[in-house]
């Protein structure tokens, strides 16, 4: 079975800083598809960005970009320019490519601080 | 579009009553799913389906019953409440493939006493 693994259960950083989120997997499977969401207060979640595994690139978008290490079964998020907005819990999550469920894996989350 | 729409927001139950956690999509979507969110676990999948008249058990059904009879209706039953069923209840949905997105509801809170 798979398992998400995020180490950090808290974070904090100071506003404009830079910020690096852990995210470890453990898997058999060879295609599958790693996401960060992103939880703020409201409790609605947000997909912040998504990475495909057979895509050696790591996936970006706007601040957030993704440190994706396949042999090591790592998938680290990295938050540039931190802002107050960005304070939230974010969830490492697991999904495979084959199979029925569509079902997401998630870890037990980061809570990042954003310090003014 | 409204998305993936839950009601109630927030609900207290005592230990044994019964009730359904509402979720609705409006984007046609094949998947659909319940997640339970509890302190420092996580979320865990209770139920999901693939299609309407389609529906299978995730990691924790123990409790929860589900049905689905139209696309975009997904309802989750508590048959029994019990004090472990205090949770926060996500509802999500997705198109079939695996790299879409899961589109998640705003979450209802229930309290069981």
């Amino acid at each position: 079975a798979q398992t998400v693994t995020q180490s950090q259960p808290e974070m904090s950083v100071q506003e404009a800083e830079t910020v690096t989120l852990s995210c470890t997997y453990d898997t058999s499977e060879s295609d599958y598809y790693l996401f960060w969401y992103k939880q703020p207060p409201s409790r609605q979640m947000i997909l912040v960005i998504r990475q495909e595994a057979y895509k050696q690139q790591n996936a970006t978008e706007n601040r957030f970009s993704v440190n994706f290490q396949k042999a090591a079964k790592s998938f680290s998020l990295k938050i540039s320019d931190s802002q107050l907005g960005d304070a939230a819990m974010y969830f490492c999550a697991y999904r495979s490519a084959g199979g029925a469920t569509n079902k997401l894996i998630f870890g037990t989350g980061t809570l990042l601080a954003v310090q003014p | 579009n409204a998305g993936v729409t839950q009601t109630p927001k927030f609900q207290v139950l005592k230990t044994g009553q019964s009730m359904t956690l509402q979720c609705a999509q409006d984007m046609n979507h094949e998947y659909m799913s319940w997640y339970r969110q509890d302190p420092g676990m996580g979320l865990r999948l209770i139920h999901y389906s693939v299609g309407a008249g389609i529906t299978d058990q995730g990691e924790v059904p123990n409790g929860y019953n589900v049905s689905r009879s139209t696309t975009e209706d997904f309802p989750l039953r508590l048959l029994s409440a019990a004090p472990s069923q205090t949770s926060v209840y996500f509802c999500a949905s997705s198109r079939r493939a695996s790299y879409n997105e899961q589109f998640f509801g705003p979450g209802t809170r229930l309290t069981v006493l």
